[in-house]
């Protein structure tokens, strides 16, 4: 399996402009996670997907971050518009099943910089 | 609210010594504590895990020491390598649960 995939790796945009980033889990796997990570907050838990169904998105930082799962293959998180403070490492995340005990895997990340 | 507190977040240990990392939580519905490793410019994964009917677990090089009464736990790396140089995030999510909250992370360099 070729792991979680994610697209773009880099990103530079500037301050306004809308920011996509891309997810395409393991096949097979039923859960699937938005992460976002800074020096100062580490890794943070945005969102979670169960069988496409967004389950917790408490950690959305806010309405300009949006997250859609159209399918089990692919995943999105949109950030409209983007802002200076949103630049960070982005990383997908997927497992089998729930439950604790279940490996997530990371994908290589999404660096964004917003300028 | 920082709810798994990780320490230190930079370290530096002489190759064939011993890392340590420790880390504290508060709520006491954490069931699961994993360790990741994560190098630079990949994603973190998983390394090793420990779940609190245990006090200990090791894997190889790599040991968990968990203590429940004091809430906490710590990554214990023997005969540190310079391959082992990463972050490492300490993490614990509750029973049934995926959501996983992670430690601040702790940066670790092996010189040789």
């Amino acid at each position: 399996d070729a792991g979680v995939i994610q697209s773009p790796r880099h990103e530079v945009t500037e301050m306004g402009q809308e920011v996509t980033l891309r997810c395409k889990p393991i096949s097979g796997h039923d859960y699937l996670f938005w992460y976002r990570q800074t020096m100062m907050r580490g890794l943070e838990l945005l969102i979670y997907f169960n069988n496409n169904v967004p389950i917790d998105d408490s950690g959305m930082p806010e309405d300009r971050f949006s997250a859609k799962m159209p399918n089990a293959s692919f995943s999105t998180l949109k950030i409209q518009p983007s802002e200076p403070r949103d630049s960070a490492v982005y990383f997908c995340a997927s497992s089998l099943r729930g439950g604790p005990g279940d490996t997530q895997y990371f994908g290589p990340g999404t660096r964004l910089t917003v300028l | 609210q920082q709810q798994v507190k990780q320490s230190p977040q930079s370290l530096i240990v002489q190759k064939g010594g011993i890392s340590i990392i420790n880390c504290a939580y508060e709520n006491t519905a954490f069931d699961y504590f994993p360790w990741y490793q994560q190098f630079p410019g990949k994603g973190p994964a998983l390394l090793i895990a420990i779940r609190p009917d245990v006090s200990e677990k090791k894997e190889g090089r790599f040991t968990i020491s968990f203590n429940k009464s004091a809430k906490q736990f710590s990554l214990h790396i023997m005969d540190s390598q310079p391959g082992d140089s990463a972050t490492y995030f300490c993490a614990a999510s509750p029973g049934g649960y995926q959501k996983v909250t992670f430690g601040i992370g702790t940066k670790l360099q092996v010189i040789p």
